[in-house]
């Protein structure tokens, strides 16, 4: 258990609606990442946020964003969803500046 | 952009057998990261790297970090059917101003099939 919680473990929806997946980071991470795993592009890097502020930025879709709220948990917010959009959704935070990251157990989002 | 080649993509070995792995890279990252992750479930951290040419070991895994900054190797001695899985390293590159900054590339990953 890497202390990294991921709610909720799997979703099912239909093209074109929005979703939100939720992470909560381990204790005392201030940083927290988000990546997609597909099958044909493997794992990437979505974006990072610190302390609240968002401090880089991946190859994410307009019709995604995402926040860190005071408490420092996060979420990923998925909008008019496409097939293509399914994949795993993984949450990871390190305790900068180490920059190990650790994963939480992913959000499988499958998308009919 | 940034892209990790990790070799081979998979292995099929006998228990007891020794595994080698590797990651090279177009550019330098300050940090090397190797994960393993179980079917359905997250990346879970095996070894970093943080120097180029350090050596760590955790356990049966031995990884290097290269000295061009531009590789990085895994082995596994002694393998056990546990070690089944997909392996993946992961580099943390560094901006523009030559700091760290968050983002991991991953490689495509190496799936080991132990046969007992």
């Amino acid at each position: 258990d890497s202390g990294v919680t991921q709610t909720p473990k799997h979703l099912i929806t239909a093209t074109g609606q929005r979703v939100t997946l939720r992470c909560s980071p381990r204790s005392g991470d201030l940083s927290v990442y988000w990546y997609q795993q597909s099958l044909d592009q493997g794992l990437q890097f979505l974006i990072q946020y610190y302390n609240g502020e968002e401090r880089a930025k991946g190859n994410i879709l307009e019709r995604f964003s995402a926040q860190q709220f005071p408490d420092l948990h996060s979420e990923l917010n998925l909008s008019s969803l496409e097939l293509g959009d399914s994949a795993l959704y993984f949450c990871a935070s390190s305790p900068l500046p180490r920059p190990e990251q650790f994963f939480g157990p992913g959000t499988r989002l499958t998308v009919l | 952009g940034q892209q990790l080649n990790q070799s081979p993509q998979s292995m099929f070995i006998q228990e007891g057998e020794d595994v080698s792995m590797n990651c090279t890279s177009s550019s330098i990252f300050n940090t090397w990261l190797w994960y393993k992750q179980d079917p359905g479930e997250g990346p879970v951290l095996l070894i970093a790297l943080y120097k180029a040419g350090e050596l760590t070991s955790n356990g049966r895994l031995t990884a290097q970090f290269g000295i061009t900054r531009k590789d990085s190797f895994l082995n596994i001695s002694a393998s056990i059917p546990s070690d089944v899985g997909i392996y993946f390293c992961a580099g943390l590159g560094i901006n523009a101003g030559g700091t760290s900054y968050g983002k991991l590339t991953f490689g495509q990953g190496t799936i080991l099939t132990v046969h007992p």
